[in-house]
């Protein structure tokens, strides 16, 4: 089925740990987001990228980096996980103005303890 | 104050009532989303919008630009209706993302 595939789909990391989420969609979307969802706060972005290529920061990229590797795959690094990186995360893709077919991922819900 | 504002956060109904979910932002933009999202589940795009309105079985959204202010309505309200409903806008400053709402948390009651 085309959609956004995300894995995996539940982690539990000690501190220090590092882990990548993957990203994966089969849209031909150009834009690609990475976003944490945590209770009170909203979707807050972590990174995005507009096309191939190109990655940008979001709202809150601290502790976290990404590649794009190639127009399908986005994916998400914790280098040394934090208990403040305790969240759910959703990856997205979206058409090359964004204005079309903005597909979320089922989600993953990291714990790190 | 956030450039996105939904009100209520919070909405418990009767089953049947009909509901409304209302979005303000403070900044121009090229288009609104209105998204669901289930208890512990994924994330659905409902409407894209940027002008007018758009239905889709109970569920109408509507758009003022001039008023920076969009609405989402549920006709004929239905326990699987309980849900959060986000409001987000895209090209705030024309920036090539998504700036969201809070959301509003559903509860409609049997």
């Amino acid at each position: 089925n085309a959609g956004v595939t995300q894995t995996p789909k539940f982690q539990v990391l000690k501190t220090g740990q590092s882990m990548t989420l993957q990203c994966a969609q089969d849209m031909n979307h150009n834009s690609m987001y990475w976003y944490r969802q945590d209770p009170g706060m909203g979707l807050r972005l972590i990174y995005y990228s507009a096309s191939e290529g190109t990655t940008d920061k979001g709202e809150v990229p601290n502790g976290y980096n990404v590649s794009r590797l190639n127009k399908r795959e986005f994916s998400l690094r914790l280098e040394s996980a934090a208990p403040s990186q305790t969240s759910v995360y959703f990856c997205a893709s979206s058409g090359e103005t964004g204005l079309y077919g903005y597909t979320f991922g089922s989600g993953t819900r990291l714990t790190v303890v | 104050k956030n450039e996105v504002e939904q009100s209520p956060q919070n909405l418990t109904a009767q089953e049947g009532e009909f509901i409304t979910i209302n979005c303000s932002y403070s900044v121009g933009i090229s288009a609104l989303h209105w998204l669901q999202q289930h208890p512990g589940g994924g994330i659905v795009s409902l409407f894209m919008l940027s002008s007018g309105k758009k239905k889709h079985g109970r569920l109408i959204a509507t758009i003022n630009i001039q008023e920076k202010h969009s609405s989402l309505h549920i006709t004929a309200s239905h326990p699987r209706d309980s849900a959060v409903y986000i409001c987000a806008v895209w090209g705030v400053r024309g920036a090539q993302k998504l700036v969201f709402g809070q959301g509003t948390r559903l509860t409609i009651n049997p």
